[in-house]
């Protein structure tokens, strides 16, 4: 079975701060690809970026920074200088190629983030 | 634009009823999903279409719950004899294909509430 934890419920930091946010997942499949997405307060799931199993290469996109490493199926996402804007609920998602053909998406709890000015 | 659109984006209902819920998905998106999210349980899956075939329905939490597609594109989730149990965000989603594994595209969801 696939499992994601996100073990911080909420985070709250000030402006410019930069901030870690933790995803640990679970899954027996060598082929799984991983998610960020980010919820607003208007609610529509918005779409950061996809990792597939094979590449465990960190990514960086702007102030937002991702660190895969399959040793300890982690999947870290980090906001450097953090803004108010970036205030949302942040989802860790896995997908795995077991899952009977379906590609579903099994996500963690959620981690809110506050960024007070 | 086009986007996951979602319709009614709100919808009250009492105990009882049935209700329908509609998502459009991206033009050419052949992978369709329903996900609810509520307080208590999270996102959860719900049904997976690939074209107008449901080969997953695995998250359907009671055979009240029913979905079809046509056409390839508009999917519809029925609620029969809602549930104040029911009342959760439903969330829709599309992909490209689904033989690999592709982003999916979120729609912003209906809001149910059974009273």
């Amino acid at each position: 079975a696939q499992k994601v934890t996100q073990a911080q419920t909420e985070i709250s930091v000030v402006e410019k701060e930069d901030v870690t946010l933790d995803c640990v997942y679970e899954t027996r499949d060598t082929t799984y690809y991983l998610f960020w997405y980010k919820q607003p307060p208007s609610g529509e799931l918005v779409f950061l970026i996809r990792r597939n199993s094979f590449d465990e290469q960190n990514e960086i996109s702007g102030r937002y920074s991702w660190n895969f490493q399959k040793s300890t199926s982690s999947f870290n996402f980090t906001i450097t200088a953090s803004q108010v804007v970036d205030s949302a609920v942040y989802f860790c998602a896995l997908s795995a190629a077991s899952q009977g053909g379906s590609e579903k998406l099994v996500f963690g709890k959620g981690t809110k983030l506050t960024v007070n000015p | 634009g086009a986007g996951v659109s979602q319709s009614p984006s709100n919808k009250v209902t009492e105990k009882g009823k049935d209700v329908e819920l509609r998502c459009d998905p991206i033009s050419g998106h052949t992978a369709l999903y329903w996900y609810r999210q509520s307080l208590g349980q999270g996102l959860e899956f719900l049904i997976y279409f690939q074209g107008n075939s449901a080969p997953d329905k695995s998250g359907l939490p009671s055979d009240r719950f029913s979905a079809e597609r046509t056409g390839g594109s508009v999917s519809t989730l029925t609620i029969q004899r809602t549930q104040q149990e029911d009342s959760a965000v439903y969330l829709c989603a599309s992909s490209r294909w689904a033989e690999s594994t592709d982003t999916q595209y979120f729609g912003p969801g209906t809001r149910l509430t059974v009273l």
